[in-house]
């Protein structure tokens, strides 16, 4: 049972454009909500989380923008640069202790074109 | 700041031996991780651990066990190699939900 699905698989977009990557998720005990990112050849890093409390949260030309009702939350990477390109995980994780486990989308390889 | 150090980096085994795989970390916290990295597949967790001696099973723990016996240290255990095995697995450890990751042990199974 997939619990967090992500798409699209691959985004290829040019620089300055608007990437929009998309999750949805079934589990409505699910509070918080990280996307990473994973550079080839490292290991993945969270680049920024939001919790239900808000609908949106950015960070520089990252967002997060989620919709309780439909489940659904999508990572919109504005002004998008070459150096934005990497794979993009979702994620999704109940509160504490044995909730903690964080469950991944199977990710979206970006590209971004000069 | 601190490191995650997963031993060994590439791990060479033939079909049906067992083989462990070791992480330790120093950021002193309780939850440790497991998972899984195929192309394509994502990242799936096999076991986490909240504390010391503590073992939980995510959704790949079939043909794995895992150990906890020190705070710090987090072992994984594949018990019988299989080719279809090869991947990367990826020990993390978490504080406030947010994860960080070790660098990888690549299994090869010949």
């Amino acid at each position: 049972q997939q619990q967090v699905r992500q798409s699209p698989q691959s985004l290829t977009v040019w620089e300055g454009e608007t990437a929009i990557l998309n999750c949805s998720y079934e589990d409505s005990t699910f509070d918080y909500f990280p996307w990473y990112h994973q550079f080839p050849g490292e290991s993945p890093a969270l680049l920024i989380a939001i919790r239900p409390v808000s609908n949106k949260k950015e960070d520089g030309r990252f967002t997060i923008f989620f919709n309780k009702r439909e489940k659904k939350f999508s990572l919109h990477i504005a002004d998008s640069q070459p150096g934005d390109s990497a794979t993009y995980f979702c994620a999704a994780s109940g509160r504490g202790g044995s909730n903690a486990k964080l469950t991944f989308g199977k990710g979206t390889k970006l590209s971004v074109k000069s | 700041g601190g490191i995650i150090t997963q031993t060994p980096k590439f791990l060479i085994g033939q079909e049906g031996q067992k083989l462990t795989l070791k992480c330790q970390q120093n950021f002193n916290h309780d939850t440790m991780y497991w998972y899984r990295q195929d192309s394509g597949k994502g990242l799936r967790l096999i076991y986490y651990s909240i504390t010391e001696n503590d073992l939980q099973k995510g959704d790949l723990s079939e043909g794995y066990d895992a150990s906890r016996e020190k705070k710090s240290s987090f072992s994984l255990t594949v018990t019988s190699a299989q080719k279809n095995e090869m991947a990367v697995f990826l020990c993390a450890s978490s504080i406030s939900n947010t994860l960080y990751f070790g660098e990888g042990s690549r299994l090869i199974v010949v």
